[in-house]
């Protein structure tokens, strides 16, 4: 059964770099069915793709953030991570990772883990 | 981007209800549409993908429908642990984008 995990710091300053981890149970990341996402969830945004990662490596990532954000594969660990950079606060949020298969829906999702940005 | 809205923001059901969920896309996303349930405190689950396909193991009271630019999601008598926020999400083209959600409560 597919299981998806995300880790990392809950408190970063702002300015700082957000880094998160998404620890991927139960199938490999290198399974050429799946793409892995991040999405993020906020009191003022609601729900908001940030972006996602085939394995070979090939990346999409929402044009709003992308200037900030790096989605990359550790295949070793079968673990997936983000990064945000010069965090400010609206990036508060509930992160989560997810999985699609391609131009498609998420249908596993982990449970998320809350990052405040604050001094 | 493609911009969705949904309607209403919340609604007041009771149980045994039947419910509708409407879904607007600002451009055509042909039938790319997925709803999920989102309770306090966990993960958004999707309920149904390609607008009207019933993902494994979700209950049968739960229907999609729509193409283009409008969708609607239909729960027939509303159950106890329904009651939870409904989004809907296109994947038509990137950025995916998702609608503001519905609230259904008592």
């Amino acid at each position: 059964q597919l299981q998806l995990h995300e880790s990392g710091p809950g408190l970063v300053k702002p300015s700082e770099t957000l880094s998160l981890t998404c620890t991927v149970s139960g199938d490999s990341i290198t399974n050429s069915s799946h793409y892995w996402g991040w999405i993020r969830q906020s009191p003022g945004k609601g729900l908001e793709w940030i972006g996602s990662l085939y394995y070979i490596g090939r990346t999409n990532y929402n044009p709003s953030l992308k200037s900030r954000v790096t989605i990359s594969a550790d295949t070793s660990t079968n673990q997936v991570s983000l990064k945000l950079n010069s965090v400010v606060a609206a990036d508060t949020a509930v992160y989560y990772c997810a999985k699609h298969s391609g131009v498609a829906s998420f249908d596993s999702w982990g449970q998320g883990t809350l990052v405040t940005v604050s001094s | 981007d493609i911009q969705m809205t949904q309607s209403p923001s919340t609604l007041s059901a009771s149980v045994g209800d039947r419910v509708t969920i409407t879904c607007r896309a600002s451009q055509s996303i042909r039938g790319w549409l997925a709803w999920y349930q989102q309770k306090p405190g966990k993960a958004p689950n999707l309920l149904i993908y390609k607008a009207t396909t019933l993902q494994n193991g979700v209950p049968s009271r739960f229907s999609g429908s729509g193409s283009g630019t409008e969708f609607t999601l239909t729960i027939t008598s509303l159950q106890p642990d329904d009651f939870a926020t409904y989004y809907c999400q296109q994947y038509n083209i990137y950025p995916f984008t998702f609608g503001p959600g519905t609230k259904v409560d008592i």
